[in-house]
């Protein structure tokens, strides 16, 4: 069993919908980042958090620490969100380790 | 504020052939990461550095994967002799320190397909 779990593995969505992506992890962490990454394989870093909440324009990530539990939310979905979105943590005894879930292919459909 | 340039995009090679990505890091920041991302997988660790030394290569392959950084602030990773199963995106990341309260900034990725 991995220790970052995504779901769902890949989403399909029309252009408005609210968006949820989860992530479960089985280490106790130190952080935990959500990531996106379009084809071409760059990533960019939309998130670090290690509790509560943030939100970021049409973003929002959520973390609950008891639980090993962090959603993404993305409202007002569009095509230009359409990505991999994934998950990755810094484990407490990782030094500044990234370990990441699989990702969730995200297509925002017109 | 630049960011993390990594080259080449792609690069296409034979088995047992050899091959090197070099990877530049924002400016200032101490620590410097590669990692693998095999298709349809999430990115792992090859080696980190802090400054000009290794803090975790402990995912490395050592008798195929080489890294360095030298002067603390450009990297190479290579690989000599490639395996088909070494085809991959190779990414390098950097933050301003070790540390889980410290942001990555990735580069685009080195694109390898080994044939």
């Amino acid at each position: 069993k991995n220790e970052v779990e995504q779901s769902p593995q890949n989403l399909t969505a029309q252009e408005g919908e609210f968006i949820t992506i989860n992530c479960s992890y089985s280490v106790g962490i130190s952080a935990l980042h959500w990531l996106q990454q379009h084809p071409g394989g760059g990533i960019v870093s939309l998130f670090m958090l290690s509790s509560g909440k943030k939100k970021h324009g049409r973003l929002i990530a959520t973390i609950n620490i008891q639980e090993k539990h962090s959603s993404l939310h993305i409202t007002a979905s569009h095509p230009r969100d359409s990505a991999v979105y994934i998950c990755a943590v810094v484990g407490e005894t990782s030094g500044s380790r990234l370990t990441f879930g699989e990702g969730t292919q995200l297509t925002v459909n017109p | 504020e630049a960011g993390v340039a990594q080259s080449p995009r792609y690069k296409i090679i034979e088995k047992r052939q050899s091959v090197a990505f070099w990877c530049n890091p924002i400016s200032g920041h101490a620590t410097l990461y590669w990692y693998q991302q095999i298709l349809g997988q999430g990115p792992k660790l090859l080696i980190q550095f802090q400054n000009n030394g290794v803090v975790d290569d402990s995912q490395l392959p050592k008798d195929r994967f080489s890294a360095e950084r030298l002067k603390g602030v450009d990297s190479t990773l290579k690989i000599q002799p490639a395996k088909l199963e070494d085809s991959a995106v190779y990414l390098c990341a950097s933050s301003l320190q070790a540390g889980a309260n410290y942001g990555y900034t990735f580069g685009s990725g080195t694109r390898l397909t080994v044939v």
